[in-house]
């Protein structure tokens, strides 16, 4: 069982340039979600989907978009990259609902990305 | 003021020591806690889970939560090189979107 896949797992970008992290899963998970982790700052939700075709903003969106087709892959793009945007990004998925259980979180391995 | 506080350390303790990591919110709709434990250019891995107050424990580790504090706490008795990591405190109110500490990193000296 692969869990949450993520790639690539390290990628430089020039200022402006555009590119789009990759996140798939193999555990029937309706929740997915893309955070990024800087230093002192914790992890902080970017963007989230509840199901196929259903997305929305977390607490720092600019500068990113998503989409999300099929249950299985949840896809980051940004639109024009930034130094600000140098961080490693975790996409995460779980059981959607609000019961025990099911906000516990499984991550991918996580993108490590530096804009120049 | 962010809605979690966490101390980032980083903490050195020898091995055999008892941790006590720690998280203080604001929001008192947080009703589930999380731990999560991460290894150096790892992912976040849960290691714990509480629903409301009270204490829960696994092997080494317990956590604790008083919500009339609005304080969290992980427990780690008998510290081991191998529990060198960043603990990560979790929240949320209901549902999915989890609020996090910024992390303690945690170093166990052999």
């Amino acid at each position: 069982n692969a869990g949450v896949t993520q790639t690539p797992k390290f990628q430089v970008l020039k200022t402006g340039q555009s590119m789009t992290l990759q996140c798939a899963q193999d555990m029937n998970h309706e929740y997915m979600s893309w955070y990024r982790q800087d230093p002192g700052m914790g992890l902080r939700l970017i963007h989230y989907s509840v199901g196929a075709g259903i997305t929305d903003q977390g607490e720092v969106p600019n500068g990113y978009n998503v989409s999300r087709s099929t249950t299985e892959d949840f896809p980051l793009r940004l639109l024009s990259a930034a130094p600000s945007q140098t961080s490693v990004y975790f996409c995460a998925s779980s059981y959607s609902g609000g019961g025990p259980g099911a906000n516990v979180l499984t991550f991918g391995a996580g993108s490590r990305l530096t804009v120049l | 003021q962010k809605e979690v506080e966490q101390d980032p350390g980083p903490l050195s303790v020898p091995e055999g020591a008892i941790v006590s990591l720690n998280c203080t919110y604001s929001n008192s709709a947080f009703q589930y806690f999380m731990w999560y434990r991460q290894y150096s250019r790892k992912g976040p891995e849960l290691l714990m889970y509480t629903y409301s107050s009270g204490n829960k424990e696994d092997g080494r580790f317990t956590a604790q939560v008083d919500k009339s504090s609005k304080y969290i706490s992980l427990f780690i008795r008998d510290s081991q090189p191998s529990d060198s990591a960043t603990y990560l405190c979790a929240m949320s109110p209901y549902g999915n979107k989890l609020v996090f500490g910024a992390g303690t990193i945690l170093r166990v000296k052999s």
